[in-house]
């Protein structure tokens, strides 16, 4: 019973450099979301998914790209790190959008130094 | 866009104490959530609320879609020092992209032995 799980968990890269979070359901959940969580602003939505391949902008999407070839992946990356992209990044995933409650991943730790 | 102001942002209570927390909306949400995260882990949905009015409880903890479509409250009653946490609410609007969900900045709540 794995549930949704998210790799590394902590993180330290330098600005500039690509990095690539993933995340992964077993659960076979159509929907799965990228938030960020930062003092102050609670938790921002950057992607959202809603079935393989098809993929959507969430309130903050600036610098961050995401890809779904299977429902169970949802990995994001960051093609030139930020030192403002320093944040605790979490996975969730949902059955369906309107009516059903999101599951969260554990959470990866990021520092860009 | 839509907003969500979550107060307090902060409390800390005696043991046995109860405590009370709510969300306000900018506009008219279909669904209200709360969730609890603890240091390290990704939050844990609590109670979910699908109807104006409804009031609902998970053992120690009652919460509340309010009247106005606009608000809920989440009460838990004679705290436990497990209770320690950041609590947050989280609301879902209605068509198009407002099937995301928003989220609170949190109440971190502590409690006293």
């Amino acid at each position: 019973d794995a549930g949704i799980t998210q790799s590394p968990r902590y993180k330290i890269t330098e600005t500039g450099r690509q990095v690539t979070l993933m995340c992964h359901q077993t659960w076979s959940h159509s929907y799965m979301f990228w938030y960020r969580q930062d003092l102050g602003h609670g938790l921002r939505l950057i992607y959202y998914s809603a079935a393989a391949d098809i993929t959507d902008k969430g309130e903050v999407p600036d610098g961050y790209v995401v890809s779904r070839s299977k429902t169970e992946n949802f990995p994001l990356t960051l093609e030139s790190a930020t030192r403002s992209q320093t944040s605790v990044y979490f996975c969730a995933s949902s059955q369906g959008l309107r009516t059903d409650t999101q599951y969260f991943g554990p959470g990866t730790r990021l520092t860009v130094l | 866009g839509q907003q969500l102001n979550q107060s307090p942002q902060s409390m800390f209570i005696q043991e046995g104490e109860d405590v009370s927390m709510n969300c306000t909306s900018s506009s008219i949400f279909n669904t209200w959530l709360w969730y609890k995260q603890e240091p390290g882990e990704g939050p844990v949905l609590l109670i979910a609320l699908y109807k104006a009015g409804e009031l609902t409880s998970n053992g120690r903890l009652t919460a509340q879609f309010g009247i106005t479509r606009k608000d809920s409250f989440l009460n838990i009653s004679a705290s436990i020092p497990s209770d320690v946490g950041i609590y947050f609410c989280a609301g879902r609007g209605y068509g198009g992209s407002q099937g995301n969900l928003i989220f609170g900045k949190g109440t971190k709540l502590s409690v006293k032995p």
